[in-house]
């Protein structure tokens, strides 16, 4: 069985702070891919990255980067120099190959920022 | 070109009555998956329709809940009998090929409210 967790629920920082969001995977498979998405006040659910269980390059987009270390099972997603638009509730999830097409969720982390 | 569209956007309804929610993908992709998110909880998967088919509806919770895809486009979540906990935001999501480790695009969602 596939299992993500999120342990964080809400994270409040001050505007240009760094921020790291947790995310802890289990999964048997050894083929695997992890996502994350943001969803802002409005519902949609927004695709920020998607990383293979082969690749474990960490990865920098702007202010977004994500660290992958199989050895702890975890996905951990930092925003550097945080601005009020990254407020939004922010999910890690998984698909392994024997899950098919299920994407497992976590539970999300709450991110306000204030300015 | 236009993302995952989801009518209606909120829906009340009594206890007992039968809803149908709408989910039309984006233009050429062949799988559509419908999720369901309950307060404070990351999105949980109903059904997954490759074309037309439903090749794996194992999320679906109980035999009140049923989804079609007839044409291989837009697809129908019926709920019968409504409960109020079917109270939650149902989310439709489409991607390319359906593909296991495929990104799946979200729509906004549809805000069901059971009274």
């Amino acid at each position: 069985a596939q299992k993500v967790t999120q342990a964080q629920t809400e994270i409040s920082v001050v505007e240009k702070e760094d921020v790291t969001l947790d995310c802890v995977y289990e999964t048997r498979d050894t083929t695997y891919y992890l996502f994350w998405y943001k969803q802002p006040p409005s519902g949609e659910l927004v695709f920020l990255i998607r990383r293979n269980s082969f690749d474990e390059q960490n990865e920098i987009s702007g202010r977004y980067s994500w660290n992958f270390q199989k050895s702890t099972s975890s996905f951990n997603f930092t925003i550097t120099a945080s601005q009020v638009v990254d407020s939004a509730v922010y999910f890690c999830a998984l698909s392994a190959n024997t899950g098919f097409q299920k994407r497992v969720f976590g539970t999300g982390t709450r991110l306000l920022v204030s300015p | 070109g236009a993302g995952v569209s989801q009518t209606p956007s909120n829906k009340v309804t009594e206890k007992g009555k039968y809803v149908e929610l709408r989910c039309d993908p984006i233009s050429g992709h062949t799988a559509l998956y419908w999720y369901r998110q309950s307060l404070g909880q990351g999105p949980e998967f109903l059904i997954y329709f490759q074309g037309t088919g439903a090749a794996d509806d194992s999320g679906l919770p109980n035999d009140r809940f049923f989804a079609v895809r007839p044409e291989g486009s837009v697809s129908t979540l019926k709920i019968q009998r409504t409960e109020r906990g079917d109270s939650a935001v149902y989310l439709c999501a489409s991607s390319l090929r359906g593909f296991w480790d495929e990104t799946q695009y979200f729509g906004p969602g549809t805000r069901l409210l059971v009274l």
